[in-house]
Formats: structure tokens, sequence, C-alpha cells
């Protein structure tokens, strides 16, 4: 079965300055990997997704996101961050052929002026 | 276009009573779901749809009742509510693009229900 960790439940970072949450995946098939965001009381909104070609993913907000597959791992950047980027981060993986698709715990983005 | 639409926004309940979850799509999506996220857990599947009359169980099923009658509406059932079951429920849908790879389906989340169980 496939699982998801993203280690940092919770990253500062100073407005301006660039930002990486880490997200690493085990799975023994092939996976489409996602990024969802979440504002404060809402619900969740898809930030980006990988599901083949290039491993280099651009989403909204300025946000990208690299797919190693050697690695697995599928880590979220944006190399400036602003105020309203605040919010809680899930990567997801889901396995091809399949429609269960599995969240990490989430990583908390606190930017600060 | 209202998207998912989930009611009640805010619940308190006693241990022991039941409630229903409403969710309702008017985007004619086939796939329903609805997840739990609890602090440091993420968000956990509770039910899935992947069309009317057909429902399946996800990581964490036991205490929810889930039925599928309409595309559109997917209720989740508390039968008897325990202090547990206190968390935030979001319901989603997707689809299956025409052309898209089966499984690439983005899930289109509700604004969440918040309950608390005394």
């Amino acid at each position: 079965a496939q699982s998801v960790t993203q280690l940092d439940s919770q990253v500062p970072v100073f407005e301006e300055a660039p930002v990486e949450l880490r997200c690493n995946y085990s799975s023994s098939v092939s996976v489409y990997l996602f990024w969802y965001v979440q504002y404060p009381n809402q619900g969740l909104q898809l930030l980006l997704k990988y599901l083949s070609g290039s491993t280099l993913v651009k989403g909204i907000n300025g946000f990208e996101a690299e797919f190693n597959k050697s690695q697995t791992s599928f880590h979220l950047r944006k190399p400036s961050v602003h105020i309203s980027d605040t919010a809680e981060y899930f990567c997801a993986v889901r396995n091809t052929g399949f429609q269960k698709l599995v969240f990490g715990t989430g990583t908390r983005l606190l930017v600060s002026p | 276009n209202a998207g998912v639409t989930q009611t009640p926004k805010f619940q308190v309940l006693k241990t022991g009573q039941s409630m229903t979850l409403q969710c309702a799509q008017d985007m004619n999506h086939e796939y329903m779901s609805w997840y739990r996220q609890d602090p440091g857990m993420g968000l956990r599947l509770i039910h899935y749809s992947v069309g009317a009359g057909i429902t399946d169980q996800g990581e964490v099923p036991n205490g929810y009742n889930v039925s599928r009658s309409t595309t559109e509406d997917f209720p989740l059932r508390l039968l008897s509510a325990a202090p547990s079951q206190t968390s935030v429920y979001f319901c989603a849908s997707s689809y299956e693009a025409s052309g898209s790879p089966f499984g690439a389906n983005v899930l289109t989340f509700g604004a969440g229900s918040r309950l608390t169980v005394l």
C-alpha cells in the first residue's frame, strides 16, 4: 500500500525568503502525485500535480515541485514566499489505475514579515 | 456553480446521538468521498463512491455509514456518535476527464463540517 511522509509539521519562514516543503512517498507501482493547499477555515484546493513527463511541475501562485523517482520524493518549492502563502500544505499520492488518494499529515507554512 | 456543498458547517453532539452530514455536488462528478481531518494525522479516507449505488470503505470506516442513491448526494451517517469522532469532515468529488489517465483526477473539496462529540 502506498504511504506519504511529510517530515516537517511546521515550517516558519520570513516573507520573500525561499521555501521547500518535503514529501516522500512509498509505493511499489507507478504513482500520481499531488500537492493540495488549505487556507484557514477552507477546504483543500489543488496546487499542482505530477502525472508523467517532465519531472518539474509548475503550479499556481508560483509554486513548483520536482518528482524524483530514485529518491521517491516530490518536494514543493517557492523561490520567494508571501504572507498570503500562510496555509497548510498536503502531499498526496495515488497508485496509477486506482482511485484511492492517500494524504500526508500536512505541513503548516507560517510566513512572517 | 456551487461545487461541493456540505451541511452543517458546525455541529455539537452528545455521545450516542446520531446525525447525518450532508454532501451535494452539482458538477455531475462520478466519484465522491469523505475524509476526516485530525491534527497531526492529515486527511484520512472514511468511505468513497465510484458512482450511484456503489460505495466502498476507506481507511477509517468504523462508526460511519454512507449511501449513494443519486449522483449528486453522498451523505455520511454517524449512528452512535463517540468522542473519537470529533473532527473536521470533508467531502470531495472528482471525475475522470476524457483522455486523461485513469486515477489522474483532481478532487474538489467542500468547505468542511466541524463536528464535536461531548
